[in-house]
């Protein structure tokens, strides 16, 4: 099974909308990376969230990590073409008393203007 | 800085040919990580170097394999290709490679085999 879903694994939505993004974790989480991918691309980084309750912003773009639930949210609010792409979670997860990074499957987001 | 940079950027090859895909880290990154990336299976970790020794190994075949230089360069090596190795290639690197840091990824190298 996978150890990060992601859900939607895809989201259509209209120019100026908001759209929130989820990740959540079957096992125990030391870190939550987001990362956004263009077709066939390499992954740019987005936000990197490691203590429960953390928020953090960049543009628009808000990411918070739930401890308890083991789960993330990527928002994003008045969402604009630039903003399509391929949004992918990693986390660091233990693995038998080591850590291994895993990631989602991916949300392929599309921004019709 | 220069990011991570991957050559070559596309690659063909025929089943059960051999083929080398080349990563340079971010100056100053010693942990060097490989993924493979297809439309089913998603992003799924190959191994990472740090220092020149393989720190973790994926679950993928002993056909996958990689090594790391002094510089911290890394090369992978995929041998006796198979129809499903196409793929895209991504390596990333970090300074230590801890749950701390934020792995940069490099454009990747597409393979395909025919």
């Amino acid at each position: 099974s996978q150890e990060l879903e992601q859900s939607p694994q895809s989201l259509i939505v209209q120019e100026g909308k908001n759209l929130t993004i989820n990740c959540t974790s079957s096992k125990t989480l030391y870190g939550l990376y987001w990362y956004k991918q263009k077709y066939g691309e390499g992954l740019i980084f987005l936000m990197m969230l490691q203590k429960g309750g953390e928020e953090k912003s960049h543009e628009k773009i808000t990411a918070k990590l739930d401890e308890k639930k083991q789960q993330s949210s990527l928002h994003i609010t008045a969402s604009q073409p630039s903003h399509a792409g391929i949004y992918l979670c990693g986390a660091d997860i233990d693995q038998g008393g080591s850590e291994k990074l895993v990631f989602g499957k991916g949300t392929k987001l599309t921004v019709n203007p | 800085k220069a990011g991570v940079t991957q050559t070559p950027r596309y690659l063909i090859k025929t089943r059960g040919q051999q083929v080398t895909l080349s990563c340079s880290p971010i100056s100053g990154h010693r942990s060097v990580s490989w993924y493979q990336q297809t439309p089913g299976q998603g992003l799924q970790f190959l191994f990472e170097y740090f220092s020149e020794t393989q720190r973790n190994k994926g679950n993928f075949p002993g056909r996958f394999s990689g090594r790391q230089f002094s510089n911290s360069r890394s090369e992978m090596n995929v041998s006796t290709l198979e129809l499903g190795d196409s793929a895209l290639y991504l390596c990333a690197s970090s300074v230590y490679g801890t749950s701390r840091e934020a792995p940069h990824f490099g454009p990747g190298t597409r393979l395909t085999v025919t």
